[in-house]
C-alpha cells in the first residue's frame, strides 16, 4: 500500500522569497517519487523526480527537493519565488506495483 | 516528438448519457494511464495498461466506465450511462516502460454532465 499527503492546500509567498511545498508519503517498498506542476489551463509537466540515486534533486525552473528516508518526506523548495511560479503542485509516489498515487495538490500563490 | 493527443477536449451532455474519450500516447510508450480529475483534487488513476493488458483498474467504476487499449496504442474510456459527479477533466498520460518512469500527459478533456 503507498499514500501521499501534501500538508498545504495553499501556499501563499511574495515574489523573490523561498518557497516551501510540503509532501510526506507511505510506501512499503523503496519508492520513486515526483513533483509534477499544472500551470492554469496547461497539462501536468514534471518537476523533477527521484529514484534512488542521489538524495537532494534539481529540477526544471530552479525547483530542488530532498528525499528523506528516516521522516519520509519528499518536499519541494526554491529559493527565490518568481510570478511565473503560480500553480497547482502534485506530489507522486511509485512504490513497487509501479503504480502511481498523486497527492491533493498544493495551490502556491504568488503576490507582487 | 509528437505529444500525449487527447480528443475531444470539451464534452457536456446530459446525465444518463453515454460518452467517450480518445487518447492517442507518445509514440512507442508501452505504458497509458487514465485518470479523472475533479475540481481542486489530485489526478486519480482509473485505469493503467501496459501495452494491451490491463495492470490496475481498481478505481475504476466498472458498472459505468469501461476502457480498451487495442494493439497496444491507442485507447478509449467510455462512460455508460453518466452521472452528475462524474464532471471532472480526464487525464490521459503516457510512459515509457511504466517501471517508475516519467508521465506525459495529455491536455485533458472536460466533461460537463448536466
Amino acid at each position: 500500500a503507498q499514500s501521499v499527503t501534501q500538508l498545504d492546500s495553499h501556499v501563499s509567498v511574495s515574489e523573490g522569497t523561498p518557497v516551501l511545498l510540503r509532501c510526506n508519503y507511505s510506501s512499503s517498498y523503496s519508492p520513486s517519487l515526483f513533483w509534477y506542476v499544472q500551470h492554469p489551463n496547461k497539462g501536468l509537466q514534471l518537476l523533477l523526480k527521484y529514484t534512488s540515486a542521489a538524495t537532494l534533486v534539481k529540477g526544471i525552473n530552479g525547483f530542488e527537493a530532498e528525499f528523506k528516508k528516516s521522516e519520509t518526506s519528499f518536499h519541494l523548495t526554491k529559493p527565490s519565488a518568481h510570478m511565473s511560479d503560480a500553480a497547482e503542485y502534485f506530489c507522486v509516489v511509485i512504490g513497487g506495483s509501479y503504480i502511481p498515487t498523486f497527492g491533493r495538490g498544493t495551490s502556491l500563490i504568488v503576490h507582487p | 516528438e509528437a505529444g500525449v493527443a487527447q480528443s475531444p477536449r470539451y464534452k457536456i451532455i446530459e446525465k444518463r448519457q453515454s460518452v467517450a474519450f480518445w487518447c492517442n500516447p507518445i509514440s512507442g510508450h508501452a505504458t497509458l494511464y487514465w485518470y479523472q480529475q475533479i475540481l481542486g483534487q489530485g489526478p486519480k488513476l482509473l485505469i493503467q495498461f501496459q501495452n494491451n493488458g490491463v495492470v490496475d483498474d481498481s478505481q475504476l467504476p466498472k458498472d459505468r466506465f469501461s476502457a480498451e487499449r487495442l494493439k497496444g496504442v491507442d485507447s478509449t474510456l467510455k462512460i455508460q450511462p453518466a452521472k452528475l459527479e462524474d464532471s471532472a477533466v480526464y487525464l490521459c498520460a503516457s510512459s515509457l516502460s511504466g517501471r517508475a518512469d516519467t508521465q506525459y500527459f495529455g491536455p485533458g478533456t472536460r466533461l460537463t454532465v448536466l
